[in-house]
């Protein structure tokens, strides 16, 4: 079995202050971990992914996570926070080799104040 | 390329009434996913295709619910008897078959049974 644990379902922080969303997964064998985030009334964009290949991945709009086997983690970071980012942002897992079936988390809402 | 597409955008219906959503993968994309989003449950989902093959139904929610895909380039979720609670957006998303691959998604469908 996959799962995703959002550890936070809303984060607020301050225009050109760091941003952290934090994720941890479940995962019985390798996973492969994207980060999604959605816009109010839209759908959902990728962000990044990891599939096994460098642990730092870096996405679009400035936004970077990084994969920690040991801590079964996949937070999503980002220098500093505009007020564009505002949006719910989800973490997401599949199986490497279990086909691409995507398990989503429950979302973090990020609200950036000015 | 268009991306995926979703048809209609909104949907407003009567308790009672038949309600088709229906979605265009990207060209090229073998794996069909149907999600539904609501405030309460966040984004669940409801079956997946490949190669126009249903893997998983096991998310849809009971019998008043059916999808379909009859080709690689078209698919339908049914709803019927629709119920106030069906009430959600229902999101369409494709991806290439294949471990660690991403999904996109379609802009979603508004369903509000009265």
């Amino acid at each position: 079995a996959q799962s995703v644990t959002q550890l936070d379902s809303h984060v607020s922080v301050s225009e050109g202050t760091p941003v952290l969303l934090r994720c941890n997964y479940s995962s019985s064998y390798s996973p492969s971990l994207f980060w999604y985030v959605q816009h109010p009334n839209k759908g959902l964009q990728l962000l990044l992914k990891y599939t096994s290949a460098a642990t730092l991945v870096k996405g679009i709009n400035g936004f970077e996570a990084e994969f920690k086997k040991s801590e079964t983690s996949f937070h999503l970071t980002k220098p500093s926070a505009h007020m564009s980012d505002a949006a719910e942002y989800f973490c997401v897992v599949s199986l490497t080799g279990g086909g691409n079936k995507l398990t989503f988390g429950t979302g973090t809402q990020l609200k950036v104040e000015l | 390329d268009a991306g995926v597409i979703q048809s209609p955008r909104h949907e407003v219906t009567e308790m009672g009434q038949e309600v088709t959503l229906r979605c265009k993968p990207i060209s090229g994309h073998n794996s069909l996913f149907w999600y539904r989003q609501t405030m309460m449950r966040g984004l669940e989902l409801l079956i997946y295709f490949n190669n126009n093959v249903p893997i998983d139904d096991s998310g849809m929610p009971e019998d008043r619910f059916s999808a379909k895909m009859p080709n690689a380039s078209f698919s339908t979720l049914k709803i019927q008897p629709s119920e106030p609670r069906d009430s959600a957006v229902y999101f369409c998303a494709s991806s290439r078959r294949g471990s660690g691959t991403e999904a996109f998604f379609g802009q979603g469908t508004r369903l509000t049974v009265v």
